[in-house]
């Protein structure tokens, strides 16, 4: 069974400090991995799709990281600010003839304190 | 442009009750779905569709239907709430990508709960 599994669960840090965020998956056959931002109450915005040939991207304070031998990823976020208070889930995209099929983290949720 | 539009954004239902929880893109996206977000767990596909007419299961089914009459629209119908499908419910968007990654667009979510 497909499986993406985040750490940690919740994280508080202050304003101004980075933070790395962890997702383990074990999903066949890969095709590529997003990070979403999910504000409370909205939806999930797309940060950054990774392939299997990426190995980082970055998307402003954002950065990804992908080691697609380990089947991990991460999230780094520089210089944290108040609106980056969000929960992030890690989503794996598995290819089934033509279209994809996305397996969720459950997220792990940031506050950024002041 | 606006992206994917769900309505309403919350409605409470009573057990049995009926409801059609609507979405629409603008973006002539080709591939939709509908998720539901429950407390401590990911989101978990309901039904998707690769085109007009084109309907399947996700992982859960059970007391939804959906139909796609247009590439435009594809509405998510409670046929008769129970308790358990007191969830928020994410309808997303994109294209269709043979060999390449496609972005998802998610609309803002219709906040559902059956009493």
């Amino acid at each position: 069974k497909n499986q993406v599994e985040q750490s940690p669960q919740s994280l508080i840090i202050l304003e101004g400090k980075n933070c790395t965020l962890q997702c383990n998956y074990t999903v066949s056959p890969f095709s590529n991995l997003r990070w979403y931002k999910q504000d409370t109450g909205r939806g999930p915005v797309s940060l950054t799709i990774m392939t299997f040939s990426e190995n980082t991207k970055s998307n402003g304070r954002y950065t990804a990281t992908l080691d697609a031998d380990t089947k991990q990823s991460s999230l780094h976020i520089t210089a944290s600010q108040l609106s980056d208070s969000a929960s992030y889930i890690c989503v794996v995209s598995a290819r089934n003839s033509g279209y994809s099929t996305l397996t969720f983290g459950k997220g792990t949720m940031l506050l950024v304190s002041p | 442009n606006a992206g994917v539009t769900q309505t309403p954004k919350f409605q409470v239902l009573k057990t049995g009750q009926s409801m059609t929880l609507q979405c629409a893109q603008d973006m002539n996206h080709e591939y939709m779905s509908w998720y539901r977000q429950d407390p401590g767990m990911g989101l978990r596909l309901i039904h998707y569709s690769v085109g007009a007419g084109i309907t399947d299961q996700g992982e859960v089914p059970n007391g939804y239907n959906v139909s796609r009459s247009t590439t435009e629209d594809f509405p998510l119908r409670l046929l008769s709430a129970a308790p358990s499908q007191t969830s928020v419910y994410f309808c997303a968007s994109s294209y269709l990508g043979q060999g390449m990654y496609t972005e998802a667009f998610f609309g803002q979510g219709t906040r559902l709960t059956v009493v």
